[in-house]
């Protein structure tokens, strides 16, 4: 079946862009996260949603990160104002169930450079 | 910041060899996780243990927590050119919704 896909793969934003990130979990999946990986580091973890409930937002690194998931289903992760510290690879991730506490299915990622 | 730290950093083996990697923690869990990535590539899960199970096998790797320790190690038997990877370990803590992440190993498996 179909996996977790991301779009767009690659981003390029200037400073100061504002950019989004989409995310398509697996159908039925309950659980999202969103994680950050910097080169040659672990992802990090940035928010979590139960359905459309946005639980856990404590690794959004300012308030120029938002993300929503409106119908429990497709997310979006917004960048405004983008700056050159935010470059790296912004990862999604889908669950079956409500914790983390079991696999998680990760999508390919979204390599945003910004210049 | 992330807690979970792993070592080594970087293996290079020959292929056919054994390769371990370690992951330690700071605070108590529920589970540690082993994932692996490809270069560019999303993470796979290779596999999950609790923390109430001390071994774990599936096919070629072996898994080991010790929670007095709070480290972790992942064996990979007979490795392969197709395992050469990043592997990270990830933990879910006792009160926490979320994965935490190692940084990583990168193992290199030469033909």
């Amino acid at each position: 079946g179909a996996g977790v896909s991301q779009s767009p793969r690659y981003k390029v934003a200037k400073r100061g862009q504002d950019v989004a990130l989409r995310c398509d979990p697996i159908s039925g999946h309950v659980s999202l996260f969103w994680y950050q990986q910097a080169l040659g580091q672990g992802p990090e973890f940035l928010t979590y949603f139960q359905n459309e409930a946005q639980l856990d937002k404590s690794g959004l690194p300012s308030d120029r990160f938002f993300a929503e998931r409106p119908e429990g289903s497709v997310s979006t992760l917004k960048i405004q104002r983008t700056q050159q510290e935010d470059s790296a690879v912004y990862l999604c991730a889908s669950s079956l169930v409500r914790t983390p506490s079991y696999e998680q299915y990760f999508g390919p990622g979204t390599r945003l450079t910004v210049t | 910041s992330q807690q979970g730290e792993e070592d080594p950093q970087a293996l290079s083996i020959q292929e056919g060899e054994n390769a371990t990697m370690n992951c330690s923690y700071k605070t108590s869990i529920n589970n540690l996780q082993w994932y692996r990535q490809n270069s560019g590539r999303g993470l796979v899960h290779l596999i999950l243990i609790r923390s109430n199970e001390r071994e774990k096998h599936s096919g070629r790797l072996r898994v080991t927590l010790d929670t007095s320790k709070k480290s972790s190690s992942l064996l990979i038997t007979a490795s392969r050119a197709a395992d050469t990877a990043s592997y990270f370990c990830a933990t879910d803590h006792q009160g926490a919704q979320k994965l935490v992440f190692g940084q990583g190993t990168r193992l290199t498996i030469n033909p």
